[in-house]
């Protein structure tokens, strides 16, 4: 069974710049999550969608961070316009529910120059 | 969400049981304890996780004491793959995962 994947595994852009993210999750993984870590850090939590809801966006940063999940299969997360503190790994996450386990995609390093 | 405390750093010797303690005193009746690893640059990987009760699988053991204010996870036979900083994550059933600083494992040949 494949695991969770993202795209790219590295993306280099300057600031002012927009970049998005793909994450595929688990196949019938209904909860999908997305996270980050900048530069010496702790990961963070950014939302949660349940299919194509958001269940919780109280770690978006600010508004200029925009996450869909159109068709509640795979999710892109939004960068307009990068700035330099945006940068670190962006880790995508699924569940089967809410009470399982989440699987942790090998991440997106987000460079903003 | 209840906090934890674990060591900034540990040392093990390949072969040997690594101990990784966590201190979680803070945690309520209905939430689990989590383990995750992060190998280098890698995604989080689960490791095992438990309620109150000890738990084992091919990965590692985790005995968490009968107050649940702290638990330990064993890997009983260590090896150098298993160099990572490992976290504990004291989460509600229906929450996400809140990380902290981990412990980082160095596993010495």
């Amino acid at each position: 069974e494949a695991g969770v994947t993202q795209f790219p595994s590295h993306s280099v852009i300057e600031k002012g710049q927009t970049v998005t993210l793909r994450c595929d999750p688990i196949s019938g993984h209904d909860n999908l999550y997305w996270y980050r870590r900048v530069m010496g850090k702790e990961i963070k939590f950014l939302l949660h969608f349940v299919k194509e809801s958001k269940q919780d966006e109280s770690g978006m940063p600010n508004n200029r961070f925009l996450a869909e999940r159109t068709g509640g299969t795979y999710s892109t997360l939004k960068v307009q316009p990068a700035e330099l503190e945006d940068s670190g790994v962006y880790f995508c996450a699924s569940s089967q529910s809410l009470t399982t386990k989440q699987f942790f995609g090998p991440g997106t390093r987000l460079t903003v120059l | 969400d209840a906090k934890t405390t674990q060591p900034t750093s540990m040392d093990c010797a390949e072969g040997r049981a690594a101990n990784l303690p966590c201190n979680h005193s803070t945690i309520s009746g209905n939430e689990y304890v989590y383990w995750y690893r992060q190998i280098h640059s890698q995604g989080p990987q689960y490791i095992i996780h438990g309620l109150k009760n000890n738990e084992t699988n091919e990965m590692a053991s985790l005995i968490i004491t009968e107050d649940r204010k702290s638990s330990t996870l064993i890997l009983p036979h260590a090896t150098l793959r298993d160099t990572a900083v490992y976290y504990c994550i004291v989460r509600p059933n229906n929450n996400d995962m809140r990380f902290g600083a981990g412990t980082r494992l160095t596993v010495k040949p």
